[in-house]
């Protein structure tokens, strides 16, 4: 296993901006999950793929969020016009089948000016 | 809806004590599973343990020990002879079975454990 991938490590933007980060799952999983940090906090569950399809979604997801999984592979995250609130590590986990344990990538940090 | 308490914030030890990090969950369901996950410094979270329901038996695995206990609704986890690698935040976690696995675990807010050489 090559483990989970995430780019960038850290993202630094203006209040506004649009920004998207990049989930690469450990090649065999097909199910992916992005979470959300903050300081102090345990994750919270923003979303859920089975292969290419989204089957979940929190109700902490707001419309300016909208995750991707093309083909099953990696996915994506973006957030459009970005707002302070949303400073938060973003974590993205894989896993083969459901209540599997999950694998987790370091993490995109995210930070809004 | 289902809710992980980690009423420890921080713990600070000395290296070789023993310390219990406390899990409380709630939940209607009567199906579901538990796990313990440890967040070093670089960020990943890294998987520990994973316990269902229906399977009240404690682990144990080297140093680390795990006690559910339905009745109380907890899932304690104990580091024996503690190291200063076992410096971590700690989280709780909890999925429900009716979910598949969809809709992800709930963490709780973690527990800051800090082990001094």
């Amino acid at each position: 296993d090559t483990g989970v991938s995430q780019d960038p490590r850290h993202k630094i933007t203006k209040r506004g901006q649009n920004v998207t980060f990049r989930c690469d799952p450990i090649s065999e999983h097909n199910r992916l999950y992005w979470y959300r940090q903050t300081l102090g906090q345990g994750p919270e569950f923003l979303t859920y793929f089975q292969n290419e399809a989204q089957l979940e979604k929190s109700r902490l997801l707001s419309d300016r969020f909208s995750a991707e999984r093309p083909k099953g592979s990696f996915s994506t995250l973006e957030i459009q016009r970005t707002e302070q609130g949303d400073s938060a590590m973003y974590l993205c986990a894989s896993s083969r089948q459901g209540f599997e344990k999950l694998f987790f990538g370091s993490g995109t940090q995210l930070s809004v000016l | 809806a289902q809710k992980v308490t980690q009423a420890q914030t921080e713990i600070s030890v000395v290296e070789k004590e023993d310390v219990t990090l406390d899990c409380v969950y709630e939940t209607r369901d009567t199906t579901y599973y538990l796990f313990w996950y440890k967040q070093p410094p670089s960020g990943e979270l890294v998987f520990l343990i994973r316990r269902n329901s229906f399977d009240e038996q404690n682990e144990i695995s080297g140093r680390y020990s795990w006690n559910f206990q339905k009745s109380t609704s907890s899932f304690n986890f104990t580091i024996t002879a503690s190291q200063v690698v076992d410096s971590a935040v700690y989280f709780c976690a909890l999925t429900l079975f009716s979910g598949g696995g969809a809709d992800g675990l709930t963490f709780g807010k973690g527990t800051h454990l800090i082990i001094q050489p």
